[in-house]
């Protein structure tokens, strides 16, 4: 199965922008690369996908590199309520949905 | 519009009984389902994957089993709980074979083991 790496945490301070990265070196060309979030007693919510190039919605952006092998979330400002557990995942649709260790974030008022 | 149905919200079993949690999902056809479990202070971990009616793939050996009865029904059961299977149970469906859609998850169930 394809594998992403993430740091283990991340501290933002409260109306900053935060880019979480993400690692992803053996993508294959159906991969997508979707990011969901976990907060605090709730199941995943989803964020954001991409296959090639930069997507926005209006939770956040993601930032995929040329080679696809890293991408980045940016939260363009970051509120208490972002404070949560973000996954970065390799999907294609033809494999099962696998959760990693995800990045801790915490938001600092 | 696609929903997912998850039940119940809270459960409290003495170790030993048998379980039975029900996913169902509306709006959609053939979706993927899957179970999840997440330990206290652990990460989410795939227990079940279905691609199918009767298609289920184990992803963790346990006590534990799942059942497609319905193309949008997906049923986890144990015959005798162990205190080790306390835990979150989340629900979650996808499109087959699209990589380009995101996955819905249920409400989850918290399970405790007594």
């Amino acid at each position: 199965d394809a594998k992403t790496t993430q740091p283990n945490s991340m501290e933002s301070n409260e109306e900053e922008p935060v880019h979480l990265p993400c690692n992803h070196s053996t993508i294959s060309g159906t991969d997508y690369i979707h990011w969901y979030r976990q907060l605090p007693s709730q199941g995943p919510e989803y964020v954001i996908h991409g296959l090639t190039s930069n997507v926005n919605n209006r939770m956040a952006s993601l930032a995929i590199a040329e080679d696809r092998k890293s991408s980045t979330l940016i939260l363009h400002r970051a509120t208490l309520r972002d404070a949560a557990v973000y996954y970065c995942i390799l999907y294609s649709g033809n494999t099962p949905l696998v959760f990693g260790k995800g990045t801790r974030l915490s938001v600092i008022a | 519009s696609q929903t997912i149905h998850q039940w119940p919200a809270t459960l409290v079993q003495p170790v030993g009984s048998p379980l039975s949690l029900e996913c169902t999902v509306e709006g959609t056809s053939n979706p993927n389902l899957y179970w999840y479990r997440q330990a206290a202070g652990r990460g989410l971990q795939l227990l079940f994957y279905s691609v199918g009616i009767g298609q289920i793939s184990s992803e963790v050996p346990q006590n534990l089993s799942a059942s497609r009865p319905q193309d949008r029904q997906f049923i986890l059961s144990s015959k005798k709980l162990l205190l080790s299977d306390s835990g979150f149970y989340l629900c979650a469906w996808s499109v087959h074979s699209e990589g380009n859609t995101e996955a819905f998850f249920g409400q989850g169930t918290r399970l405790t083991v007594v």
